[in-house]
């Protein structure tokens, strides 16, 4: 049962352009939400985040949008750099309860320069 | 703040070999404790977690086990490896201080 998906295994951008990456999660218990990248042979990098009682979250280069009604998060990225290619993780949690992250599969972002 | 180590980066061992990866973390005290795992084409999956000393949660049942001796050790083990145990091993904590999870630099283990 996978609670948290990315149906996208990958996504080309264009440097300068703006990067799309989408999660959807089902169980309607989660309340918080995370994005995390990973380069190979690294562990997960902490990005960004968003409480389920907002709808975006801003950080620099990097957006991300929560749409309850339709469990659905996505991340924005821009503008998209060469530096940016490396694989996206969406992770969800319960916050009252022990801490634990469910991951999705991953989407492999490639930034063309 | 916090630092999490783990050991070997590498690791290659045949099937049927018994398994133990270590994960110890600094810089802080009574964390959670997370092992997961990424396998070929696969997300990251939550292998087992631990709220404290000797409190262990599996996710999965496998051939792999997890025990907490101390408060900042975390060991995965298995009495004998499969090929399908292959994969990305990490370690991952929570402080309680913030709401995301750090991790280790991981563990590549080829079961051959």
């Amino acid at each position: 049962d996978q609670q948290v998906k990315q149906n996208s295994p990958s996504l080309s951008v264009q440097e300068g352009r703006i990067s799309i990456l989408n999660c959807d999660y089902t169980n309607s218990m989660f309340d918080y939400f995370l994005w995390y990248k990973k380069y190979p042979a690294e562990g997960p990098t902490f990005l960004i985040s968003i409480s389920s009682i907002k709808d975006k979250n801003e950080d620099g280069r990097f957006t991300v949008f929560l749409n309850k009604s339709a469990k659905h998060l996505s991340l924005h990225i821009v503008p998209s750099q060469p530096g940016d290619s490396a694989v996206y993780f969406c992770a969800a949690t319960v916050t009252s309860g022990t801490y634990k992250y469910i991951f999705g599969t991953g989407t492999r972002l490639k930034v063309l320069a | 703040s916090q630092t999490i180590h783990q050991w070997p980066a590498t690791l290659v061992q045949p099937v049927g070999s018994p398994l133990s990866l270590e994960c110890t973390v600094e810089g802080t005290s009574n964390p959670n404790l997370y092992w997961y795992r990424q396998a070929a084409g696969r997300g990251l999956q939550l292998l087992f977690y631990s709220v404290g000393i000797g409190q262990i949660s599996s996710e999965v049942p496998q051939n792999l086990s997890a025990s907490r001796p101390q408060d900042r050790q975390f060991i995965l083990s298995s009495k004998k490896l499969l090929l399908s145990d292959s994969g990305f091993y990490l370690c991952a904590l929570w402080t309680g201080r913030n709401t995301e999870a750090f991790f280790g630099q991981g563990t590549r283990l080829t079961v051959v």
